[in-house]
C-alpha cells in the first residue's frame, strides 16, 4: 500500500540519542527524505537520499535504511531539535507521500 | 538565493474556488530538474501533498483531489498557480509552495505558507 507510518511521538533527554522511523512498502523501491517542522514555521529539509544532509544541518542528524524502513537519528539531541519530523517519499505512480509525523520532545 | 512566496485570499466562502499563486525568485522556473509543488497542512495536522508541475508542463495530482485541482505555470511571470474548486471547510489549511529538486526530488525550498480559511 502507498502509506508511510511513523510513531506519533517520542521523548528524549537532552544530549541523548533518538531514532525516528518511517515504514512503508514503497520504501523498498524509493528513498525517503526527512523534514523538521517547528511551531508556526514551514518545514525544513534535514535529510534526503541515502544519507545526505543539506548544508547547514548539523552532523548530529543522520539517516539509515533497512528494508522497508528509513530512520532518522539525532545523536546528542539539543533543545532546538524539539519539533515534528515528517518523512516523505513517493509511490510507483509518481505521487508524493508523507508520513503522519513524529513529535520529538526534548526533556 | 531561491525564494518562494505564496499569495492569495485568506478567506473563501464554501462552494467557491481558491486560486493561489507562487512567485519564484532566484532560479528560472522553467529550468530542468525541478518539480514545483503545492502542499497543504490542515490545522494541527500533518502534511498533504497536492500536486506538482515541472518545466515541461507535466503535472501530477494527488488522486484524492484530482477532480478539483488544477496546477498551472506562467514562466514569463516566474509563477505557478493552484486552482481548487468547490471548497468546503475541509480545505481550510495552510498552503505551501515548495520546490522539489535533484534525483530524489526532495523538497529543498519552502514558501512561508499562506493560511486559507473556508467559511461563510
Amino acid at each position: 500500500s502507498s502509506e508511510l507510518t511513523q510513531s506519533p511521538a517520542v521523548s528524549v533527554a537532552l544530549g541523548q540519542t533518538v531514532r525516528i522511523t518511517c515504514q512503508g512498502d514503497t520504501l523498498r523501491d524509493y528513498y525517503a527524505g526527512w523534514y523538521q517542522q517547528k511551531p508556526g514555521q514551514a518545514p525544513v529539509r534535514v535529510m534526503y537520499g541515502k544519507d545526505d544532509r543539506p548544508s547547514g544541518i548539523p552532523d548530529r542528524f543522520s539517516g539509515s535504511r533497512s528494508g522497508n524502513t528509513f530512520a532518522l537519528t539525532i545523536t546528542g539531541t539539543q533543545a532546538e531539535d524539539e519539533a515534528v519530523y515528517y518523512c516523505k517519499s513517493r509511490d510507483s505512480g509518481g505521487n508524493f507521500l508523507f508520513g503522519g509525523g513524529t513529535k520529538v520532545t526534548v526533556l | 538565493q531561491v525564494h518562494l512566496q505564496e499569495s492569495g485570499p485568506g478567506l473563501v466562502k464554501p462552494s467557491q474556488n481558491l486560486s493561489l499563486t507562487c512567485t519564484v525568485s532566484g532560479v528560472s522556473i522553467n529550468s530542468g530538474g525541478y518539480l514545483w509543488n503545492w502542499i497543504r497542512q490542515h490545522p494541527g495536522k500533518g502534511l498533504e501533498w497536492l500536486g506538482y508541475i515541472n518545466y515541461r508542463g507535466s503535472i501530477f495530482y494527488n488522486p484524492s483531489l484530482k477532480s478539483r485541482l488544477i496546477i498551472s505555470m506562467d514562466a514569463s511571470k516566474k509563477q505557478y498557480s493552484l486552482n481548487l474548486t468547490s471548497l468546503t471547510d475541509a480545505d481550510t489549511a495552510v498552503y505551501y509552495c515548495v520546490r522539489g529538486e535533484g534525483y530524489y526530488y526532495s523538497l529543498d525550498v519552502w514558501g512561508q505558507g499562506t493560511a486559507v480559511t473556508v467559511a461563510s
